[in-house]
């Protein structure tokens, strides 16, 4: 079992549309959930991160986290042509260190 | 510069060959990584510095992979004796510090023919 689990798509979505991200993971001590956007040919950034379980927003963004079933979600609202990239997650122990990506979920919003 | 920068940004070698790749990492961050990122795979952890020590090196897939780091700035990642299974984007990050958020540059994108 791979230590994060991401399905990679690609998710194809209506401009507007809800998008829900989704990420498994095994390593129960992790306690820091790191999501990461990626635009073609560019590097990851960080997008945003929350701390142990509960719900982070920022903006159109929600970052979710369940330790209970070691579940994280992202959601998008109102989704833009320009949400179109790469969303990677990243289960820590730190916010920095040493991460260990899920293999990324390619997403595409349609105008 | 503002971010990371790395070079080059594209690479073109030849099997057998050796590649150097460089990362400048942001100005003042003491923790520096390199990460490899092939087609349908997600980002794979390769070497961690703190200064210019490799703390956590076990990422590196084999002994032809080596990095260096001087100065606690500018660091090198070599690939010897290339091969096409090298082929990949290699990707640089830094942080502040081991626990602080990180850094990615664009990569150097490696195509080994």
């Amino acid at each position: 079992q791979k230590e994060v689990e991401q399905d990679p798509g690609p998710l194809s979505v209506p401009e507007g549309a809800i998008v829900s991200l989704n990420c498994t993971y095994s390593n129960s001590a992790f306690q820091y959930f790191m999501w990461y956007r990626q635009y073609s040919r560019k590097g990851p950034e960080l997008l945003m991160y929350t701390y142990s379980s509960g719900n982070k927003e920022d903006g159109r963004f929600t970052a979710q986290v369940d330790k209970s079933s070691k579940y994280i979600s992202l959601f998008i609202r109102d989704s833009q042509p320009s949400d179109s990239a790469t969303y990677l997650c990243a289960p820590s122990y730190n916010q920095g260190g040493k991460l260990i990506f899920g293999q990324g979920t390619e997403l595409s919003v349609k105008p | 510069g503002a971010g990371v920068s790395q070079s080059p940004s594209n690479k073109v070698t030849e099997k057998g060959k050796d590649v150097e790749l460089r990362c400048d990492p942001i100005s003042g961050h003491t923790a520096l990584y390199w990460y490899r990122q092939s087609l349908g795979q997600g980002l794979e952890f390769l070497i961690y510095f703190q200064g210019n020590s490799a703390p956590d090196k076990s990422g590196l897939p084999s002994d032809r992979f080596s990095a260096e780091r001087t100065g606690g700035s500018v660091s090198t990642l070599t690939i010897q004796r290339t091969q096409q299974e090298d082929s990949a984007v290699y990707l640089c990050a830094s942080s502040l510090g081991q626990l602080n958020t990180i850094y990615f540059g664009e990569g150097s994108w490696l195509t080994v023919v």
